[in-house]
């Protein structure tokens, strides 16, 4: 069967660094991406990546091993209005997007 | 980068109305687009996938009548909700495959619709 793996929360203080990690098993892969959602909204597109590799943006990288069927999402320089959930997601082969459940990430001050 | 553009970003209508979703390729001729939406707890679902001069191809339980899909240019493709209801209300994303990056898709921002 098809599977994405997340932690379901952690906890990490401002100004901090965090990485949330996303293992997966599909039929095929199409790239993997990466969303941000606060409680009520419409989810934020963080970044996709189909080749292996490290891929920054600002604050915000996202790494990808496709033999190891890993990727995660590195935040740094924390703030309180990264406190959202983030969900990962791979396309198969089919173009399906098989969605992990996603991170509650929590920030303390 | 490539770009896809969606627009509108969001859109409140009242019920029994029509609401068309654009989703333009900027800088590439995209050969394939697909258009997702969003269901609580579930995420995105692949809702139909669409082929530059043809019709589109819908994914099981997606009705054709209700999500119409055109993708009349390599650049264009539209997704036209009709005689919206309330059930209607999600968030609908599309994504577009070139033609020389056959690996890679590109995301529009999304359309967050509210049906009254």
């Amino acid at each position: 069967g098809q599977n994405i793996d997340q932690p379901t929360e952690m906890t990490a203080t401002e100004g901090a660094i965090v990485q949330i990690n996303c293992t997966y098993q599909t039929s095929g892969f199409n790239g993997l991406f990466w969303y941000q959602q606060h409680a009520g909204e419409a989810p934020t597109f963080l970044s996709y990546n189909v080749l292996d590799g490290l891929e920054e943006k600002g604050r915000f990288s996202s790494f990808l091993s496709r033999s190891k069927g890993y990727s995660y999402l590195l935040l740094k320089e924390l703030q309180m209005k990264d406190s959202a959930s983030y969900l990962c997601a791979v396309i198969d082969s089919n173009y399906q997007l098989i969605w992990g459940a996603g991170t509650k990430l929590i920030i303390k001050p | 980068g490539a770009v896809v553009s969606q627009h509108p970003s969001r859109v409140i209508c009242k019920s029994g109305t029509s609401v068309k979703i654009e989703c333009r390729s900027l800088d590439f001729q995209a050969t394939t687009m697909f258009w997702y939406r969003q269901f609580p707890k579930k995420s995105l679902m692949l809702m139909a996938t669409s082929n530059e001069g043809s019709k589109a191809t819908y994914e099981q339980g997606v009705e054709k009548d209700k999500f119409l899909i055109n993708h009349a240019s390599l650049t264009l493709s539209t997704l036209t909700v009709t005689s919206a209801h309330p059930e209607d209300s999600s968030f609908y994303i599309c994504s577009a495959r070139g033609q020389s990056e056959v690996e890679k898709l590109f995301f529009g921002s999304g359309t967050q619709l509210s049906v009254l």
